[in-house]
């Protein structure tokens, strides 16, 4: 079956615009992360969503971030008033169910520059 | 600092050598994940093992895991050129279900 995916697979913005990145889980998981990756770095955990509980967005690194799942499925994350410290690869991820014990399903990421 | 931290940084090899890669971590789990990313995009899990497990298998993939001593390693037995990638350990701490923490990766070479 089709995998998590990510749109767009690349952005390049100007300081101070904002952007939203579009991730579609796989069907039926209803666990979605958001992770950022900066140059030669591991991941940096930013939110989860668990079916309708509130989400976790303890990763969050500032209020220029915001993320939303719609419908429990498809997740936007929004960052607004761009930085260049903001340029990354951003990652969604999807899991079956609520626990960390499931396998996490990654999508092919979209690598954000800010100019 | 990371939770996961791989050793070493960078590994580079022959094709059909055996690779080794090290992960050390600072604070209880539930259990630890290597993961695999090609030219720094999206993820694939290669195998997870629980706080109770020892050694897991997969293939050519060999992973320990010592609780007393908070590391883990992954071992690639016959390695190929397509094994190439960066290798990363994400631990799930005890007290949390979703939250995995990554170290910064093992970036493993094989030369044909």
């Amino acid at each position: 079956g089709a995998g998590v995916s990510q749109s767009p697979s690349n952005k390049v913005t100007e300081k101070g615009k904002d952007v939203e990145l579009r991730c579609d889980p796989i069907s039926g998981h209803t666990a979605l992360y958001w992770y950022r990756q900066s140059l030669g770095q591991g991941l940096e955990f930013l939110i989860y969503f668990q079916g309708n509980s509130a989400p976790d967005k303890s990763g969050l690194p500032s209020d220029r971030f915001s993320a939303e799942r719609t419908g429990g499925s498809v997740s936007t994350l929004t960052i607004q008033r761009t930085q260049q410290e903001d340029s990354a690869v951003y990652l969604c991820a999807s899991s079956l169910s609520l626990a960390g014990l499931d396998t996490q399903y990654f999508g092919p990421g979209t690598r954000l520059t800010v100019l | 600092s990371q939770q996961g931290e791989e050793d070493p940084q960078a590994l580079s090899i022959q094709e059909g050598e055996n690779a080794t890669m090290n992960c050390s971590y600072k604070t209880s789990i539930n259990n630890l994940q290597w993961y695999r990313q090609n030219s720094g995009r999206g993820l694939v899990h290669l195998i997870l093992i629980r706080s109770n497990e020892r050694e897991k298998h997969s293939g050519r993939l060999r992973v320990t895991l010592d609780t007393s001593k908070k590391s883990s390693s992954l071992l690639i037995t016959a390695s190929r050129a397509a094994d190439t990638a960066s290798y990363f350990c994400a631990t799930l701490q005890r007290g949390s279900n979703y939250k995995l923490t990554f170290g910064k990766g093992t970036l493993l070479t094989v030369n044909p």
